[in-house]
């Protein structure tokens, strides 16, 4: 196993345009999170998936941000008529099971410029 | 919900132990304490969790003292990769991280 892989790993699209970014959890983790990271700070939660389930997702920054995980294995994060302040990394991870006994596992992220 | 302070950056000559604290004072009774690394245009990895006491691994150790109101994070002998921001979490009540915070960023020179 490759660990957690996040594709694209940039992307640069047009104010208004939408995107949508692929992650490919570690194969046995049956939970996947989405966290978005701007210069300077640390990650900050977004959504998570237990299995196919989408258990949390009132963090979403706005409704133009979608995810969904269909199979309960890689899943997929979109954001419609993207605006510049969109801009940022956004990273993915997973784990066996709760963060406090599993840890997570982090992908490389997908870093994406709004012009 | 724990929020942690920590100094927003740190600087360390090679060969020398650095030790970074986290405060948090409002750690609830459940929580753990876990520490990331993060190199840049990486995803965070996780350095070392614990709960009271000291926990070592092969990489650092962590100290937290009976009131559990703030952590230590220790690397001994640190070298020029050890360069990147740390993180300190101990809000697990949902059992995933809210916020990293902004973190310590260590800076390791010759």
């Amino acid at each position: 196993d490759t660990g957690v892989s996040q594709d694209p790993r940039h992307k640069i699209t047009k104010r208004g345009q939408n995107v949508t970014f692929r992650c490919d959890p570690i194969s046995e983790h049956n939970r996947l999170y989405w966290y978005r990271q701007t210069l300077g700070q640390g990650p900050e939660f977004l959504t998570y998936f237990q299995n196919e389930a989408q258990l949390e997702k009132s963090r979403l920054l706005s409704d133009r941000f979608s995810a969904e995980r269909p199979k309960g294995s890689f899943s997929t994060l979109e954001i419609q008529r993207t605006e510049q302040g969109d801009s940022a990394m956004y990273l993915c991870a997973s784990s066996l099971g709760r963060e406090v006994d599993y840890g997570y596992t982090f992908g490389s992220g997908t870093r994406l410029t709004v012009v | 919900l724990a929020k942690t302070t920590q100094p927003i950056s740190m600087d360390s000559y090679e060969g020398q132990e650095v030790n970074i604290t986290c405060s948090h004072n409002n750690i609830a009774t459940n929580d753990y304490i876990t520490w990331y690394q993060q190199f840049p245009s990486q995803g965070p990895r996780f350095i070392i969790q614990g709960y009271k006491t000291k926990v070592t691994n092969e990489v650092a150790s962590l100290f937290i003292p009976a009131d559990r109101k703030s952590s230590t994070l220790s690397l001994p002998r640190v070298s020029l990769s050890d360069t990147a921001v740390y993180y300190c979490l101990v809000d697990w009540d949902s059992g995933y991280a809210l916020n990293f915070g902004k973190g310590t960023s260590l800076l390791v020179t010759p």
